[in-house]
């Protein structure tokens, strides 16, 4: 199946400080890609979905200033912590739409990236 | 409201056993259902996936179902393996491509 890496896996960043994660897609061309957070024993929320060449769009509720998402090519989209505070601390997943017309398309996830601001 | 509930919220269970999780679904205009297995610290991976048309879906141990009528589908899982220790998470996806996550179940098969 498609394979959807992250990078870094795991980070620990001090308050004030931004930090940027990575998702590409290995083996195909993404146009669009979501990003998400979970919490521990949550589900996955997502935060935003990424359109290659365009902004992104944020789900009501998250700073777009604060999670600056940019989906500069076919294969890598990257999300910007800026300003990071402890309770940014979460599992940051990422996933990647892969072939057929909507809504048949299927949703590849990476592997998550563990952020801990502290 | 489009939504997705789960149950049970956990469970334990012995190797080897059978154990069947549930998932009730208001997903309109309904596309698919997805169950996904999400290990621990790690990204979920895909199951099955079940349209509107299909009620059954196997995959290796993994059997799920589809009742439209109910909107509701389990997944079974036969032969339980230490492996299979994760939470499972049933996904509705709308005509639109919304795609709304249940809070997931999380299993623990223990030896």
């Amino acid at each position: 199946g498609a394979v959807v890496s992250q990078h870094p896996s795991r980070v620990i960043c001090k308050s004030g400080t931004s930090v940027k994660i990575e998702c590409r897609s290995l083996d195909f061309q993404a146009t669009t890609m979501f990003w998400y957070r979970q919490f521990p024993k949550q589900s996955l929320m997502l935060m935003a979905t990424s359109n290659e060449g365009s902004k992104a769009t944020y789900e009501q509720g998250v700073e777009k200033d604060k999670f600056l998402i940019n989906h500069a090519s076919l294969t890598l989209s990257t999300l910007t912590v800026t300003s990071a505070h402890p309770e940014d601390s979460s599992f940051y997943i990422c996933s990647a739409r892969f072939g057929g017309e909507l809504p048949r398309a299927e949703q590849y996830f990476g592997p998550g990236t563990r952020l801990t601001v502290t | 409201k489009n939504q997705v509930e789960q149950s049970p919220q956990s469970l334990i269970i012995l190797e080897g056993k059978n154990c069947t999780l549930q998932c009730n679904y208001t997903v309109s205009p309904f596309s698919n259902l997805r169950w996904y297995k999400q290990d621990t610290g790690r990204g979920p991976v895909s199951l099955t996936i079940m349209t509107f048309s299909e009620n059954t879906k196997s995959n290796g141990r993994y059997t799920a179902t589809l009742d439209a009528d109910t909107k509701q589908s389990s997944l079974h899982i036969t032969a339980s393996q230490l492996s299979d220790s994760a939470s499972y998470i049933c996904v509705g996806k709308t005509s639109y491509d919304k795609v709304i996550f249940g809070p997931g179940t999380s299993l623990s098969v223990i030896p």
